[in-house]
């Protein structure tokens, strides 16, 4: 059942600043992250890949960062709007014998204020 | 991108009854579909890996005598709850992965399951 206390990390910004959300994952074998946007009663919505052998890709308006050596991962947001208010979470993917499972991060509550 | 509907979005039921939740690629095959259960404020916590033809695998500390999974084509998965209690009502959340096309998932909608 849902754990007592517990506080999704929370990010607010202005609207047209750039948001940087973070993320350290676990598994030192895992080849693949993704980074996903959940709105409120909705499932998670794909925003940007990344695979283990980049430290960085682009998207429209979004990047992800990669680093390898301390097992963490990193979602940039530029000039970000009232409609990327939402939770993001990360996850990852070991691949082998556990190709398409993934691991969901904690996530991180973004509001932007208009 | 491809679709995934999941049906019902939402339920209430009794507790002590049982509960479908089917999943479907509405526009793609899935030999592998992955089932997901999210409290509220909480993260996604994965159940159990669903494959078309054969046992779902699930992962540890989840009942597979609770949580039946029947995969019967490779465009749909349905999650059983079996003999509902209020410590099951949660968010259900499917995923599929398209045969053949990388790693990338694509979830369906969620299901919320109150059980009174």
């Amino acid at each position: 059942g849902e754990s007592v206390g517990l506080h999704l990390p929370t990010l607010s910004v202005q609207e047209g600043d750039n948001s940087i959300i973070n993320c350290a994952y676990s598994n030192s074998a895992s080849d693949y992250f993704i980074w996903y946007k959940q709105e409120s009663g909705k499932g998670p919505q794909f925003i940007i890949d990344i695979r283990s052998n980049m430290d960085k890709r682009q998207g429209q308006r979004v990047t992800v960062l990669l680093n390898k050596t301390v097992k963490h991962l990193s979602l940039q947001i530029a000039a970000t709007q009232p409609g990327d208010s939402a939770v993001y979470f990360c996850a990852e993917n070991a691949g082998g014998t556990s190709y398409g499972k993934l691991t969901f991060g904690q996530g991180t509550i973004l509001t932007v204020h208009p | 991108g491809a679709v995934v509907s999941q049906h019902p979005s939402w339920v209430i039921c009794k507790s002590g009854t049982s509960v479908k939740i089917e999943c479907r690629s509405l526009d793609f095959q899935a030999t592998t579909m992955f089932w997901y259960r999210q409290f509220p404020k909480q993260s996604l916590m994965l159940m159990a890996t669903s494959n078309e033809g054969s046992k779902a695998t699930y992962e540890q500390g989840v009942e597979k005598d609770k949580f039946l999974i029947n995969h019967a084509s490779l465009t749909l998965s349905t999650l059983t709850v079996t003999s509902a209690h209020p410590e099951d009502s949660s968010f259900y959340i499917c995923s599929a992965n398209e045969n053949g096309v990388g790693n990338e998932q694509f979830f369906g909608p969620g299901t919320r399951l109150t059980v009174l």
